[in-house]
């Protein structure tokens, strides 16, 4: 039962370099999500996908793209990393909207 | 637009004593829905509850409750006989009707001394 999956786990980029964040869910859920943790902060959403096709902003979008081309994947690309990016991203899903979210295990991301 | 607020920002208890989490939330919805989230020091969030704006009654599972109380837009969450293992960080979650995104607060960190 793996539930919600990301990699990597870890990253260490460089300012300038670009990477793709990968998340897929085996539960089809409809609804996906992207977090970003701060250190000592709540999560703040980057953005979401209510299908796949359909992807819109969530709260902090600026230097994040992601597509949802299946119901299963939800990637997440990080052009020209600054060091701002340096965070904890989570994915998560929920079947519908309002219910609970599934969290995948979280990338640390360092940019350096 | 919705806000969270956990004045909270750690909190530290002895083992078996009670600890009572804060919760306050804005929104401009009728229609919302709540939640609780934990993240152990292992960093996964997991699930705790989920409560609708129109339902105010206490919950209450095994050492944890939660008081919603939207006279106060205040959702509570209180763990009874605190252990060890209840030490985490504690998200106060609002979820909007519209696309069921949910806005975090900043969390609450709780440790438990033994």
């Amino acid at each position: 039962n793996a539930g919600v999956t990301q990699t990597p786990k870890f990253r260490i980029l460089k300012i300038g370099q670009s990477m793709t964040l990968q998340c897929t869910q085996d539960m089809n859920h409809n609804y996906m999500y992207w977090y970003r943790q701060d250190p000592g902060m709540g999560l703040k959403l980057i953005y979401y996908s209510v299908g796949a096709g359909i992807t819109d902003k969530g709260e902090v979008p600026n230097g994040y793209n992601v597509s949802r081309s299946t119901t299963e994947d939800f990637p997440l690309r990080l052009e020209l990393a600054a060091p701002s990016q340096t965070s904890v991203y989570f994915c998560a899903s929920s079947w519908v909207k309002n219910e609970k979210l599934f969290f995948g295990s979280g990338t640390q991301l360092s940019v350096l | 637009a919705q806000k969270v607020t956990q004045a909270q920002t750690e909190i530290s208890v002895v083992e078996k004593e009670d600890v009572t989490l804060d919760c306050v939330y804005e929104t401009r919805d009728t229609t919302y829905y709540l939640f609780w989230y934990k993240q152990p020091p292992s960093g996964e969030l997991v699930f705790l509850i989920r409560r609708n704006s129109f339902d105010e009654q206490n919950e209450i599972s095994g050492r944890y409750s939660w008081n919603f109380q939207k006279s106060t837009s205040s959702f509570n969450f209180t763990i009874t006989a605190s252990q060890v293992v209840d030490s985490a960080v504690y998200f106060c979650a609002l979820s909007d009707t519209n696309a069921g995104k949910s806005t975090f607060g900043d969390g609450t960190t709780l440790t438990v001394k033994p």
